[in-house]
């Protein structure tokens, strides 16, 4: 089945600073990846999600990036703000047209002011 | 529009009994999927259904199961409770068709003592 692995596991970025956070997955079937924002105490929202045949998709200041040869995508956060402190998950589908999600172990991301 | 509803919020079991937990999508969502959270392992996915079908299910033994009802309601059942299932429970709900995102409920906080 599906692995997708995640790094970093904490990152702490200056206000104002971008953050990168990278994941890899295995199964080369995948063919959508969803980023997910939980913020403490609350429940993981979606923020950005991309699918194989597009190489890259930004929203505001969220990009996501998909090499689908190197089987890893990358989510990018520039110009942080405090409220963008949460802890941020990938997943990627369990092949392609597969509706169940593997998640990465997420990343704690801290914005310092 | 209302969101993914969750029923309880917190639940307290001890060792042994079984407890049965609810999700109600949102209207018009056919699939429903349900995964445990906790700090060490992450999202872990349990299964999926649509349309009264479960079509996926993880690796979690026979004690977890689940069912949907004919207005898209879902419930999971965790009989004889251990320690170790102490987690978040969250559902989410999708359209359930092609690769869409999940919207995920608030979720059940179980503590087994």
């Amino acid at each position: 089945g599906e692995n997708v692995e995640q790094h970093p596991s904490t990152l702490s970025v200056q206000e104002g600073d971008s953050a990168v956070i990278k994941c890899t997955y295995s199964d080369s079937a995948s063919n959508y990846f969803p980023w997910y924002k939980q913020e403490l105490g609350k429940r993981p929202q979606l923020i950005i999600d991309i699918r194989s045949n597009v190489g890259e998709k930004k929203d505001q200041r969220i990009a996501v990036t998909l090499n689908k040869t190197a089987k890893h995508f990358s989510l990018h956060i520039t110009e942080t703000q405090p409220e963008d402190s949460a802890v941020y998950f990938c997943a990627g589908n369990s092949g392609a047209g597969s509706y169940q999600l593997t998640f990465g172990k997420g990343t704690k991301l801290s914005v310092i002011p | 529009k209302a969101g993914v509803t969750q029923t309880p919020r917190y639940l307290i079991k001890t060792r042994g009994q079984q407890v049965t937990l609810s999700c109600s999508p949102i209207s018009g969502h056919r699939s429903v999927s349900w995964y445990q959270q906790t700090p060490g392992q992450g999202l872990q996915f349990l299964f999926e259904y649509f349309s009264e079908t479960q079509r996926n299910k993880g690796n979690f033994p026979g004690r977890f199961s689940g069912r949907q009802f004919s207005n898209s309601r879902s419930e999971m059942n965790v009989s004889t409770l251990e320690l170790g299932d102490s987690a978040l429970y969250l559902c989410a709900s999708s359209l359930g068709e092609g690769t869409d995102g999940y919207t995920f409920g608030s979720g059940t906080r179980l503590t087994v003592v």
